[in-house]
């Protein structure tokens, strides 16, 4: 009974280029988030999507910064020309219903460096 | 708005004695609250949860927490500490913002260090 899988979990860009990170849900969860965690701070909330839909991406930087969670396959976070500030590690995370009771379930994270 | 402040960046103990992380929380809703622990380069993992029911949750590895709404405050204990408690802890509690969408706002943590 796989959990949140997130790959790859290190990842390691220069600046300029493009970073891809992969989320695969908890099977039969509909629902992923994705969060931000900066050296020495607590997570901060991106976006937040259901199958096809973008639901809230409040915490997603106005640019360079996409998601999307097609039909089939796994959620994409997409960071286009990265800059040394995009250093930190990304958390995914899947819940079965967006209700105010519902457990998130989180991945291992990807840690991504801006040499 | 909804806030979680937690009131101790770096707590240690000596192992065998007991742990308290405190964390205060601010919300319009009723809200649900957690704590997560996260170990060195390691994800994150649910110890407990506060939705409503009992005030006092028990959670994983003997962690527990009472929810207080009149202090605001949703504290983590533990009766006796081990060593591989030490890890970092982050309070969180949920936002229902417009629509019912669920958002995540966390604490900054609470860096656990257990001395032999």
């Amino acid at each position: 009974n796989a959990g949140v899988m997130q790959n790859p979990r290190h990842l390691v860009r220069r600046r300029g280029q493009e970073a891809r990170l992969r989320c695969s849900p908890v099977k039969g969860h509909s629902h992923v988030y994705w969060y931000r965690q900066l050296p020495e701070e607590g997570l901060k909330f991106m976006v937040y999507l259901q199958k096809e839909n973008i639901i809230d991406e409040s915490g997603m930087p106005k640019e360079r910064f996409s998601a999307e969670f097609p039909k089939e396959g796994p959620s994409i976070l997409r960071i286009q020309q990265v800059v040394r500030g995009d250093s930190a590690a990304y958390f995914c995370a899947s819940s079965v219903g967006a209700g105010g009771q519902e457990t998130q379930y989180f991945g291992p994270g990807t840690r991504l460096l801006v040499l | 708005a909804q806030s979680v402040t937690q009131l101790d960046s770096h707590v240690s103990v000596s192992e065998g004695t007991p742990v308290l992380l405190r964390c205060n929380y601010s919300s319009s809703y009723s809200p649900s609250l957690f704590w997560y622990v996260q170990h060195p380069n390691k994800g994150l993992q649910l110890l407990l949860k506060y939705t409503s029911a009992a005030t006092l949750v028990k959670g994983i590895n003997g962690f527990e927490a009472e929810f207080k709404k009149s202090e605001t405050s949703f504290h983590l204990t533990k009766p006796s500490a081990h060593m591989s408690d030490a890890a970092e802890y982050f309070c969180v509690v949920s936002d229902l913002n417009a629509g019912n969408n669920r958002k995540l706002i966390w604490g900054l943590g609470t860096s656990l260090a257990v001395n032999p």
